[in-house]
């Protein structure tokens, strides 16, 4: 059973535009959030994440905004840059348990 | 400097044998995690350990495993059993305790082939 799904697979957008990707999760007992970035042949790396006590979370550009009731949450990227380009993954988990990641969205900010 | 350090950068394999990927960590974390990354899929978990000397199967376990003797080390093998183990590896640790210390962090990645 997939405990989370990631949309959209790919994404193109413009300098400037806001790209959106989306998780939805299943069980109720997660209670960490995260959202991943990652550079071919890198490691991820943290780039924000939220607690269900919350339903929006924002650092720098970057937005998370989480919908409890319908246990989704999503990232939102403001003025997106081409070095924003990169692989991105969203998370469910518990304190201290295992991560389990989604499949990963490619982004590409076109110049 | 903090961190996890991964090693080799690049392994390669011949078809029957056994390789260890080392992972190592100063951070103080108690957990780690072992992930298989394939072109254009997610991270899927192959094993993780809590504390040391006790570790998890993940979602892929068959055709790997894993030791967990010391805090700061979680070597993983990939034995002549795992029929397709070219991927790129990542491991990652976190910290075990603490209601807000749970960013996972990651090595660089060993990319293992099969020559």
């Amino acid at each position: 059973q997939q405990q989370v799904k990631q949309s959209p697979q790919s994404l193109i957008v413009q300098k400037g535009g806001i790209p959106i990707i989306n998780c939805a999760y299943e069980n109720t007992a997660f209670d960490y959030f995260p959202w991943y970035q990652q550079f071919p042949g890198k490691g991820p790396a943290l780039l924000i994440a939220i607690r269900p006590d919350v339903s929006e979370k924002k650092e720098g550009r970057f937005t998370i905004s989480f919908n409890k009731s319908a246990k989704q949450f999503s990232l939102h990227i403001m003025d997106s840059q081409p070095g924003d380009s990169a692989t991105y993954f969203c998370a469910v988990g518990t304190s201290g348990s295992r991560l389990t990641f989604g499949e990963g969205t490619q982004l590409t900010v076109n110049p | 400097d903090g961190g996890i350090t991964q090693s080799p950068k690049y392994l390669f394999r011949k078809e029957g044998q056994n390789v260890t990927l080392s992972c190592e960590q100063n951070l103080n974390h108690d957990a780690m995690y072992w992930y298989r990354q394939d072109p254009g899929q997610g991270l899927r978990l192959i094993y993780y350990s809590q504390i040391v000397n006790d570790f998890q199967k993940g979602d892929i376990a068959e055709g790997y495993s894993v030791s967990r003797e010391k805090k700061e080390s979680f070597p993983l093998t990939v034995t002549s059993a795992q029929k397709n183990p070219t991927a790129f590896y990542l491991c990652a640790s976190r910290s075990g305790t603490g209601r807000f210390n749970t960013e996972a962090f990651f090595g660089q990645g060993t990319r293992l082939t099969v020559v």
